[in-house]
């Protein structure tokens, strides 16, 4: 079984800022995928980066990077030069064996 | 077509009627599923197909939701004889290698 922890049920970030938003996970798969996602207040489900387990490179997606410590089970999102649309619900993924099984989110607001 | 594709995106209905929602997939991708999400959680998992084959159902919450896919290409998920705990958000997503690409949702409230 896969599981996804997402400890930070909200997170405040000020425009302009650095966020990191926490992801820890459990998979008993050699090979799996790790995904974040993002969902604003109209419900679809945006694709925002993915870092494969056998990556030695931590992903990066324009201001999203993805800081992956495989040691650790962890994967967590870095958003640089927060902006006002990144207020959202940021969910995060995995994928092996299985199809994806989500975390319960962080609801993000980005502050003025 | 560049997106998936739901149907209808809001839907509300009485406590013990049928409701069957479609999903029409980006053309290429052979992978289809279905997950619910409910108020202040992640989408869980509840079917998928490759083609028209159902690969898992278990997680189907009871015996009243069932999906198809004949043709490989769209595919509905009907609840039948539906009660207020159904009342969510039923997302499908479409995938080929890697990568999930989420429709927009269709909202059920069971009154």
């Amino acid at each position: 079984a896969q599981k996804i922890t997402q400890t930070q049920p909200g997170m405040f970030v000020q425009e302009k800022e650095a966020v990191t938003l926490d992801c820890t996970y459990d998979t008993s798969d050699q090979s799996y995928g790790l995904f974040w996602y993002k969902q604003p207040s109209s419900g679809e489900m945006i694709f925002l980066i993915y870092q494969g387990s056998y990556d030695e490179q931590n992903a990066t997606e324009g201001r999203y990077s993805l800081n992956f410590q495989k040691a650790r089970k962890s994967a967590n999102l870095v958003i640089s030069a927060s902006q006002l649309g990144d207020s959202a619900m940021y969910f995060c993924a995995i994928e092996g064996n299985t199809p994806l099984v989500f975390g319960k989110g962080t609801r993000l607001s980005v502050i003025a | 077509d560049t997106g998936v594709s739901q149907d209808p995106r809001h839907k509300i209905t009485k406590r013990g009627q049928n409701v069957t929602f479609r999903c029409d997939p980006i053309s290429e991708h052979n992978r289809l599923y279905w997950y619910r999400q409910t108020l202040g959680q992640g989408p869980e998992f509840l079917t998928y197909f490759q083609n028209e084959a159902q690969l898992e159902k278990s997680r189907l919450l009871s015996d009243r939701f069932s999906a198809e896919r004949p043709k490989g290409s769209f595919s509905t998920l009907e609840i039948q004889r539906t009660e207020q705990g159904d009342s969510a958000m039923y997302l499908c997503a479409s995938s080929w290698a890697e990568g999930y690409t989420f429709g927009s949702g269709t909202r059920l409230t069971v009154v």
